[in-house]
């Protein structure tokens, strides 16, 4: 059963940098499939936010790609996410997820993590 | 990219049918067979229901359904129950730089 599990801090400052990691257990990354961030801001929709695959290749949700950096770090089987210059419009709940990059859907995701920017 | 077009809330009673629609244009859910649908229970991660316009992964309830017809694809819960009650999402796949758009969210509600 492939699982993913959000870790980061909760609270970020004005101006600071995001920082997440998304821990994958019952799969390894290294085998294939891309690998996301998904973001929704409390009571708003979702938002793709950009996806890695396990090479390193990146695509990014242009209206966030000048502060966005997803890496992967296949030893440890996770991938992270950087939001740097954060504002209060980042305050969200972020998710990881799994994405078949055969058909473009998200099909496993972890619990969600609420990050909240404020000083 | 505009986040693709769902009503704000559809509600029915027990028993009863109801569909969601998601309008986008011919550059996401009329351009490609990569429709999904996603239920979100309040404080809950989103929950994968239909890929590929009407494919169910394993476990998910033949209850529900999808299908698409040019830019509008739709989500049918037949035989609805109370714990279907929840937030509905659509995403595809697009053509344009974004990649992978969400639809603007639908609440059902069971009467």
């Amino acid at each position: 059963q492939v699982q993913l599990q959000e870790s980061g801090p909760g609270l970020v400052k004005p101006s600071e940098t995001l920082s997440l990691t998304c821990a994958v257990s019952g799969y390894s990354i290294s085998s294939g499939y891309y690998w996301g961030w998904i973001r929704q801001p409390p009571g708003k929709g979702l938002e793709w936010i950009g996806s890695i695959y396990h090479s390193g290749s990146t695509y990014y949700n242009p209206s966030l790609k000048s502060r966005v950096t997803i890496s992967v770090d296949t030893s440890k089987n996770q991938f992270s996410l950087k939001l740097s210059s954060v504002t209060a419009a980042d305050t969200a709940v972020y998710y990881c997820a799994r994405i078949s990059s055969g058909s473009s859907h998200f099909d496993y995701w972890g619990q969600g993590t609420l990050v909240t920017v404020s000083s | 990219q505009s986040a693709l077009t769902q009503p704000a809330s559809v509600s029915g009673s027990p028993g009863q049918s109801i569909t969601i629609s998601c309008t986008g244009t011919s550059s996401d859910v009329g351009g490609y067979n990569y429709v999904s649908w996603y239920q979100q229970h309040p404080g809950k991660a989103p929950k994968l229901m239909i890929y590929d316009v009407s494919n169910r992964p394993s476990g998910v309830s033949n209850r529900f359904s999808g299908s698409k017809s040019g830019n509008t694809a739709s989500l049918t819960i037949s035989g609805l129950q109370a714990e279907d009650e929840a937030d509905y999402y659509c995403s595809s796949y697009t053509s344009s730089s974004i990649l992978y758009v969400f639809g603007t969210g639908t609440k059902v509600t069971v009467l």
